[in-house]
């Protein structure tokens, strides 16, 4: 069974420019979730997607954008990227979204790092 | 606001020994969820275990084992039979419904010396 799958591994931008950001989640997974991971703030949620709506966002500036397809697949958007946006950007999947029927966690995949110069 | 609290960035365990992650949280919610994430350098997030608030029974996976104190409200994350794999950072997560989103700790830094 393959894993969440992100791409591309590595990024470099420039400061001003977007990046697009994609996640294929596990197979049957229809909840994904974005983390951005820095050494300062550690682990911060982005926001959530559920059968193509986002269900939950966290406390990002409006560059910072995403969206789900039909296959369950997720893409993040990060306009006029700044330095600070440099960071570990995690993808996570998982079988429900919120309580009902029991959470068994998010299945992350390995990030895209991405450096703003 | 629920805030997770992980008073450990280092720690530093003998290979088969036996080493305790602290991890204290806040939340005014009964019903959550608790984990604990493994990160190695290779980045990606393994899930090492799970606890389920309303469980009184600690959660145990081969050597890794939580001590679940609700009313403390206090999730320590036991390794035994250290081994070199271990090595990594270790991230401690709560997750309640009502935001439907994972809160981590600041993580906790393991190194297994040989």
């Amino acid at each position: 069974k393959a894993g969440v799958t992100q791409t591309p591994r590595y990024l470099i931008k420039t400061r001003g420019q977007q990046v697009t950001l994609s996640c294929s989640p596990i197979s049957g997974h229809r909840s994904v979730s974005w983390y951005q991971q820095t050494p300062g703030q550690g682990l911060q949620f982005l926001f959530e997607y559920f059968s193509e709506t986002q269900r939950n966002k966290g406390n990002f500036p409006g560059r910072f954008s995403g969206r789900q397809f039909s296959n369950s697949r997720s893409e993040m958007n990060v306009s006029t990227l700044e330095l600070g946006d440099s960071a570990l950007y995690l993808c996570a999947s998982s079988l429900v979204s919120g309580g009902t029927g029991g959470f068994y966690g998010y299945t992350f995949g390995s990030g895209t790092r991405l450096t703003v110069v | 606001a629920q805030t997770v609290t992980q008073s450990q960035p280092e720690m530093s365990v003998q290979e088969a020994e036996t080493v305790t992650l602290s991890c204290t949280y806040d939340t005014s919610e009964s019903d959550y969820y608790l984990f604990w994430y493994k990160q190695p350098p290779s980045r990606q997030m393994i899930l090492v275990i799970r606890q389920e608030a309303y469980k009184q029974q600690n959660a145990t996976e081969n050597r890794f084992s939580v001590n679940f104190q609700k009313a403390a409200k206090s999730f320590s994350l036991k390794i035994s039979d250290s081994q070199l794999g271990d090595a990594a950072m270790y991230f401690c997560a709560y997750y309640g419904g009502s935001q439907g989103n994972l809160i981590f700790g600041k993580g906790t830094k393991l190194s297994v010396k040989p």
